[in-house]
């Protein structure tokens, strides 16, 4: 079936630095993906809709210049945290939609800590 | 009140039980219903997704759209120790439209 390919898995950062995860779609092309947030106990909370070749679209509350995202290809979409912070630290998943029969597949989520 | 709700558990049932899981929603203009699967640190693996009222059966999974009462259920017939996950209720209103997601249901099965 329709892969979601993301990486990396695990990261840790120092407070200040910018961590970049990758979300590829490995054998169908998608025009748009999604990144997601989840906190413990919470439900997935969407951050922005990535176009090929387009500007994202961000949900009301998240800081566009925060979290970069560009899709520059059909198969690659990349989430940039920049100058992240402690309250950064999440679990951040991306996803894709496969077409109107077959909903939508997820990545294997990337779990961001910040010291 | 929350566009979509679902109770978080945890839910616990012996082995080869059957179960039940739920989701009620408020907003008239969802019409694709999808349940994910979600183990500890990973992301949701789609189940079953359906399009508008009915059942759809996909081996032990069978999944249920009511409409009229915005209630959607997911059932697990002989429940294994592997199904214990955090089961995702998710709707939209189609095609690229922006996703809701309950909060999940945690679901622990006993051997």
């Amino acid at each position: 079936g329709a892969v979601v390919s993301q990486h990396p898995s695990r990261v840790i950062c120092k407070s200040g630095t910018s961590v970049k995860i990758e979300c590829r779609s490995l054998d169908f092309q998608a025009t748009t993906m999604f990144w997601y947030r989840q906190f413990p106990k919470k439900s997935l909370m969407l951050m922005a809709t990535s176009n090929e070749g387009s500007k994202a679209t961000y949900e009301q509350g998240v800081e566009k210049d925060k979290f970069l995202i560009n899709h520059a290809s059909l198969t690659l979409s990349t989430l940039t945290v920049t100058s992240a912070h402690p309250e950064d630290s999440s679990f951040y998943i991306c996803s894709a939609h496969l077409g109107d029969n077959y909903g939508y597949t997820f990545g294997s989520g990337t779990r961001l800590t910040v010291v | 009140q929350k566009e979509v709700e679902q109770d978080p558990g945890p839910l616990s049932v012996p082995e080869g039980a059957i179960v039940s899981l739920n989701c009620t929603y408020s907003n008239s203009a969802f019409q694709y219903f999808m349940w994910y699967r979600q183990y500890s640190r990973k992301g949701p693996e789609l189940l079953m997704y359906t399009y508008s009222s009915g059942n759809k059966e996909d081996g032990r999974f069978t999944a249920q759209v009511d409409k009229s009462s915005k209630y959607i259920s997911l059932f697990i017939r002989d429940s294994q120790p592997s199904d214990s996950a955090t089961y995702l209720c998710a709707m939209n209103s189609g095609g690229y439209q922006k996703v809701t997601f309950g909060i999940g249901t945690k679901l622990q099965v006993i051997p």
